[in-house]
């Protein structure tokens, strides 16, 4: 099946500095990903939508400053949470489309982020 | 909005069957999935339906009435590596939502 690469998987940093996260698709082109949030026994939470060559599109709710979404080519999509908090540490799992007409989302391995 | 909703826990033996039930309220339908999540990890993708009816896959089924907002998965033969969170996640414009999971513990 299709393949999406996350990195980092675990990140630990300072309160004040700021975290980048990487997914790539590595066996398809991917014009959309996703960003998902998940904190512990909770479920997933959409943040945003991540096109290939336009700015995001975010949830309500989630900060667009605090959270910037960069989709430059269409296997790569980043994710930086600037000036962290430990209220940002969180699983964040990135997912990609595979086709327009099926809705199917393959997942990233997720990004452990601790802030300290 | 989206509400979905899924029972928290269920336990189950080594061997059994077990259905998990997600009902949801969207604005918008184009499809519901099931997915498994271990814990520490990212979920897996485990079915997809459209439309009405069972669609059947290996240990795993799942089922989907769209005029009553209600799906199942039914898990069969249960094996110890079952044990897991199940989301149910409908879609919407290509956008998923998740309900909260279902925390599934096998015993032997």
């Amino acid at each position: 099946g299709a393949v999406v690469s996350q990195h980092p998987s675990r990140v630990i940093c300072k309160s004040g500095t700021s975290v980048k996260i990487e997914c790539r698709s590595l066996d398809f082109q991917a014009t959309t990903m996703f960003w998902y949030r998940q904190f512990p026994k909770q479920s997933l939470m959409l943040m945003a939508t991540s096109n290939e060559g336009s700015k995001a599109t975010y949830e309500q709710g989630v900060e667009k400053d605090k959270f910037l979404i960069n989709h430059a080519s269409l296997t790569l999509s980043t994710l930086t949470v600037t000036s962290a908090h430990p209220e940002d540490s969180s699983f964040y799992i990135c997912s990609a489309r595979l086709a327009a007409n099926t809705g199917e989302l393959f997942f990233g391995e997720g990004s452990r982020l601790t802030v300290l | 909005g989206q509400n979905i909703d899924q029972p928290t826990e269920m336990t189950a033996t080594e061997g059994a069957i077990v259905q998990i039930n997600c009902t949801y309220q969207t604005s918008g339908f184009n499809g519901l999935f099931w997915y498994q999540q271990h814990a520490g990890e990212a979920p897996t993708f485990l079915s997809y339906n459209v439309l009405d009816g069972l669609e059947e896959k290996g240990r795993f089924s799942s089922f989907l009435s769209r005029s009553k907002g209600y799906s199942y998965l039914l898990l069969k033969e249960l094996q110890m590596k079952d044990s897991a969170s199940y989301l149910c996640a409908v879609t919407n414009d290509y956008k998923l939502s998740f309900g909260a999971g279902t925390t599934v513990t096998v015993r032997a």
